[in-house]
């Protein structure tokens, strides 16, 4: 069964460091997101991709925030500067013709240091 | 906002018996969705439910929907050791792309 891949699945930052954490979704969807759930809070949503733009984010997804498809396979999300606080796991998920139906990655835990 | 908020917090039960989690939200929605989370784990999607829907099934889960109380409720029948894991509900608004989650429910089921 077709499933959304993470890598890495730990990385280690140091604080004020550039981070690139990659996704690569399920090969025939259309709908990509980024969450993040920090250790023993709820799953927050940053973003949504479709047709290669930005279709919403929340306030979480600041300037130091941006997201990429660099080619047909790949869905990465780069924190420049990365604080203590970004400190959380990172799910990406896709979806396949409508947002409704979202599969998500295994995660990619960061701890910024 | 919208957010489901899921009770109980933990549920702690015996293999074979019933497991039934609930779930609140504030807002009108277009369906609301469960999600199992095994420990340090990635989300998985179980089941998800139409805001015209009053009831479905998938295997030993039934899910809910009341949108006159706003509520869920997610029903694991006859659990086993391996249902072990936290379950979220997660909704979305009219228009939105943003799936917000609960706190989820977390759920032990003892051999």
């Amino acid at each position: 069964e077709p499933e959304v891949t993470q890598t890495p699945s730990h990385q280690v930052t140091q604080m004020g460091q550039e981070v690139i954490l990659r996704c690569v979704p399920i090969s025939n969807h259309l709908y990509f997101y980024w969450y993040r759930q920090i250790l023993g809070q709820k799953v927050e949503f940053l973003v949504s991709f479709y047709n290669n733009e930005i279709s919403e984010k929340s306030e979480i997804f600041d300037d130091q925030f941006s997201v990429e498809r660099p080619d047909g396979s790949n869905f990465t999300l780069k924190i420049r500067s990365t604080k203590l606080e970004d400190s959380a796991m990172y799910f990406c998920a896709s979806s396949e013709n409508s947002p409704y139906e979202q599969y998500f990655g295994p995660g990619t835990r960061l701890t910024v240091t | 906002s919208q957010q489901g908020e899921e009770d109980p917090q933990a549920l702690s039960i015996q293999e074979g018996e019933n497991a039934t989690m609930n779930c609140s939200y504030k807002t009108s929605i277009n369906n609301l969705q469960w999600y199992r989370q095994n420990s340090g784990r990635g989300l998985v999607h179980l089941i998800l439910i139409r805001s015209n829907e009053r009831e479905k099934h998938s295997g030993r889960l039934r899910v809910t929907l009341d949108t006159s109380k706003k509520s869920s409720s997610l029903l694991i029948t006859a659990s086993r050791a391996a249902d072990t894991a936290s379950y979220f509900c997660a909704t979305f608004g009219a228009g939105s792309y943003q799936l917000t989650f609960g706190k989820g429910t977390k759920l032990s089921v003892i051999p």
